[in-house]
């Protein structure tokens, strides 16, 4: 079966210092993956998808950015978090097929960035 | 680009009583998909039901039932007898397949269950 992990749970940085959040697949081969944001009391915002190594496409232009070195392992990155940067960010998977399928999220991670 | 409209912020019911979340969405395309997620207090979100645009037939799960209205471009979510356990953040999703395949996700309705 499929699973996906994503950690750390919870993180608390500094203004201006660094961010890597981290999301593994396994069980499944090719997914499409997501991260999303989800500010205090307001819905998912699309941030980054992948449909495949090295392919990266940006939705919200940001100081975040999102690589995809292996094919089941997607990370979000920055070099210096802002205030506006807090929030609960969601790593999803989805089969690689052409129509669209749900969605399957990783547990969260809560930013907090002080 | 694809939209998803949650008007309702939040809903308070009491056990018991039913309770329908509205969902209205925006697509150009023809071919589209459209969602409903449940996010509890835990925060992972959990998938409920995928519908797509050529199914207009509503269907009934349980206490849960949705109803699909293209001609009113919207997918509401209806839970019949709420339960406290239904208390939850429930996002409305559209994706369409033919442009990058990625989901838009409604702002989410907050809907509490009182005992």
């Amino acid at each position: 079966s499929q699973t996906i992990h994503q950690w750390p749970a919870t993180l608390v940085q500094p203004v201006g210092s660094p961010l890597s959040l981290e999301c593994t697949v396994e069980g499944t081969s090719n997914p499409n993956l997501y991260w999303y944001r989800q500010a205090a009391g307001r819905g998912l915002q699309l941030l980054f998808y992948s449909v495949g190594i090295g392919q990266i496409s940006s939705e919200v232009p940001q100081n975040l950015s999102a690589s995809r070195p292996q094919d089941r392992q997607f990370i979000l990155s920055s070099k210096k978090l802002l205030l506006s940067d807090s929030g609960f960010y969601l790593c999803a998977w989805s089969p690689e097929t052409f129509n669209s399928e749900k969605l399957f999220f990783g547990s969260g991670t809560q930013l907090s960035v002080l | 680009a694809q939209k998803v409209t949650q008007a309702q912020t939040e809903i308070s019911v009491v056990e018991k009583e039913d309770v329908t979340l509205d969902c209205v969405y925006e697509t150009r395309d023809t071919t589209y998909y459209l969602f409903w997620y449940k996010q509890p207090p835990s925060g992972e979100l959990v998938f409920l039901i995928r519908r797509n645009s050529f199914d207009e037939q509503n269907e009934i799960s349980g206490r849960y039932s949705w109803n699909f209205q293209k001609s009113t471009s919207s997918f509401n979510f209806t839970i019949t007898a709420s339960q406290v356990v239904d208390s939850a953040v429930y996002f409305c999703a559209l994706s369409e397949p033919y442009n990058n395949n990625d989901m838009r996700f409604g702002a989410g309705t907050r809907l509490t269950v009182k005992p």
